[in-house]
Parts: structure tokens; sequence; C-alpha cells
């Protein structure tokens, strides 16, 4: 167990919806990653939140938004979802943002239907 | 830039005998270099790292990997495999002269089977 939880597990909803994805870090972890795992792309990086603020950006489409919360938890929202958007979404956390090891949630799974 | 690229889908091996999973690395500047394992349906699990120092790095379950920055590889290996090592292993890098970046790329992955 890394210590990162992400609340639901599975998650199915139909197009067009908007769903979403809850994360808590590791205790003492002031970083969160959002991640996307699909067969066809991989492992994909999509937005890192330091201490309540965005620090960077992956291949995050414009439908999609994350926040990190003073509690240091973080949400990632997804709207007008389409059949492709089905995938596992990770979370990961670290202490900071440079030379520390990413932990990561077990993942949701979203399928979109 | 920053990519990894993992040359093998699959690896198979009998039990007892060596585990080697390959990685292979781009990146600008200094690479930190990770390497995680994901069993089904669970999330990944961190084995091991490179940020700096001894190129031969030792992590969890027996796993180590060598760092050869001649040929940009960071190889996984255990020297005698057991059947729960069965899973997906995936390699990662960061570059070091990312000012705001600090993304991992991940290779695509190494499914590894070992045979009782």
């Amino acid at each position: 167990d890394s210590g990162v939880t992400q609340t639901p597990k599975h998650l199915i909803t139909a197009t067009g919806q908007r769903v979403t994805l809850r994360c808590s870090p590791r205790s003492g972890d002031l970083s969160v990653y959002w991640y996307q795992q699909s067969l066809d792309q991989g492992l994909q990086f999509l937005i890192q939140y330091y201490n309540g603020e965005e620090r960077a950006k992956g291949n995050i489409l414009e439908r999609f938004s994350a926040q990190q919360f003073p509690d240091l938890h973080s949400e990632l929202n997804l709207s007008s979802l389409e059949l492709g958007d089905s995938a596992l979404y990770f979370c990961a956390s670290s202490v900071g943002i440079q030379r520390e090891t990413q932990y990561f949630g077990p993942g949701t799974r979203l399928l979109v239907l | 830039a920053q990519s990894v690229a993992q040359p093998e889908d699959q690896v198979n091996v009998a039990e007892g005998n060596p585990l080697t999973v390959k990685c292979t690395y781009s990146v600008s500047g200094n690479p930190y270099l990770f390497w995680y394992v994901q069993y089904p349906n669970r999330g990944l699990q961190f084995l091991l790292k490179y940020i700096t120092g001894d190129n031969l790095v030792k992590g969890s379950y027996g796993f180590e990997a060598e760092f050869n920055k001649s040929q940009t590889s960071f190889h996984l290996k255990k020297p005698s495999a057991l059947v729960s090592d069965s899973a997906l292993y995936f390699c990662a890098v960061r570059d070091s002269t990312g000012s705001n970046d600090y993304k991992l790329s991940f290779g695509a992955g190494t499914t590894v089977t070992v045979r009782a």
C-alpha cells in the first residue's frame, strides 16, 4: 500500500457526462500528479500540482481540469466524456518536486458507454 | 524532450533463472531513472531509482538495475526470478534539467512471465 488513496475505484458513465475523480496524497506529500493509462496511449502524464498550485501540464484535454485543495487532496474533473476517455486514471504523490519518488495510488477505472 | 524505450513487449523466463528487463532513455541533461511494477488490477509500485552516485542500484524484492551513461540504458535485473515476479514492468525517466516540468515519461511496459 503506497499511502495514496483514490476514489472511486470504478466508474461507469455515459458519453457527454461529467465525472470527478478524487485523490488523497501520502501524508506529508505536497505534490500531486495525474496520469492516464490506456491500451493505445500507454501511461501519459496529465497534470501536476504542488502545494495548491499548478506546476506542469502534459497531454491533458481542454475538457479535463484539476485542482489541489488546501488540505492537499486533488480532484480531476472530466467533462463531455467520450468513448475514448475510457481508461485507468492514476494519481501519484511525492514530497517535493525534484528528485523525489512518485508513489502511485490504485487508480480509478473509468468506462464510458 | 525526454523519452524511454522498452524494446521488449514480453520477457519469458523459467523460475530460478536470471531476469533482465531492458530500458533505454533519452534526455537533454542528466536523467533521474525509475522502475515500477504493475500487478493486474493494481496501481504502480515503486521498485528502485537512480538519481546519482553508484551505477548499480538495489531495490525492492531482490531487484537491481544498472545505470550505463554511455549506452543510455537502465536495465532491470533479478538474479533468480520467482513466479510471483510475473507482472508488467515500467521504466520511467525525468530530465534533471527541467525547471517546472517534473513529469515522468514512461516506457510502453514489458510483460514478464515467469514459468514454474
